[in-house]
């Protein structure tokens, strides 16, 4: 069972480069996440996407942008990486029944460091 | 203002001991579920358990209950034996019904740390 694969685990980018986060998921569920986790801070909302062709911005989507052109996939792009954007993130995904109970199902995160 | 508030920034426990994290809320929206998560120290992040805001009774998972007192907006989770292995981090979330947009908030975390 893959559920929800995030990757790379871990890159180090310098200040004004680009990167892709890829997640996918097989699950079939339609919202995916983006969160970054800073220390102390617990987690916070980048950009969400509730079905495939659609998506919104989190609280803190400066800096980042997402596509979503299938259910399975959710890439998150960083242009012009900067120091602030050293975090862990993670993609997540859950189903949606018209509900409040679905869990949230996480991928294992990327460390990203920018220098 | 937050939505979600875990006032403990660190405990610690006697192994085989109970232990309750604290966890309190905020919303005007009568529909929300409340979920619990670990992550240990590799960094995943483990959904433990889930109380629905219409559930008559608490929740409860194994060795983890869930004290869910609607009236005061707390959804503290109770841990009970605790084990070495239940070091780690612990994430109270809400996500909201009917006004939401179904949209999960974290809380800013527990480190619970068991000790032998």
């Amino acid at each position: 069972n893959a559920g929800v694969t995030q990757t790379p685990k871990f890159r180090i980018l310098k200040i004004g480069q680009s990167m892709t986060l890829q997640c996918t998921q097989d699950m079939n569920h339609n919202y995916m996440y983006w969160y970054r986790q800073d220390p102390g801070m617990g987690l916070k909302l980048i950009y969400y996407s509730v079905g495939a062709g659609i998506t919104d911005k989190g609280e803190v989507p400066n800096g980042y942008n997402v596509s979503r052109s299938t259910t399975e996939d959710f890439p998150l792009r960083l242009e012009l990486a900067a120091p602030s954007q050293t975090s862990v993130y993670f993609c997540a995904s859950s189903d949606f029944a018209g509900s409040s109970n679905s869990p949230l199902h996480f991928g294992n995160g990327t460390r990203l460091t920018v220098t | 203002a937050q939505k979600i508030t875990q006032t403990q920034p660190g405990m610690f426990v006697q192994e085989k001991e109970a232990v309750t994290l604290d966890c309190t809320y905020d919303t005007s929206d009568p529909s929300y579920g409340l979920f619990w998560y670990k992550q240990p120290s590799s960094g995943e992040m483990i959904f433990l358990i889930y109380q629905g805001s219409y559930d008559q009774q608490n929740a409860t998972e194994g060795r983890y209950s869930l004290n869910f007192q609607k009236a005061r907006k707390s959804a503290n989770l109770v841990i009970s034996a605790s084990q070495l292995g239940d070091s780690a981090m612990y994430f109270c979330a809400m996500r909201e019904g009917s006004r939401g947009s179904y949209i999960p908030t974290f809380g800013r975390g527990t480190s619970l740390i068991v000790h032998p």
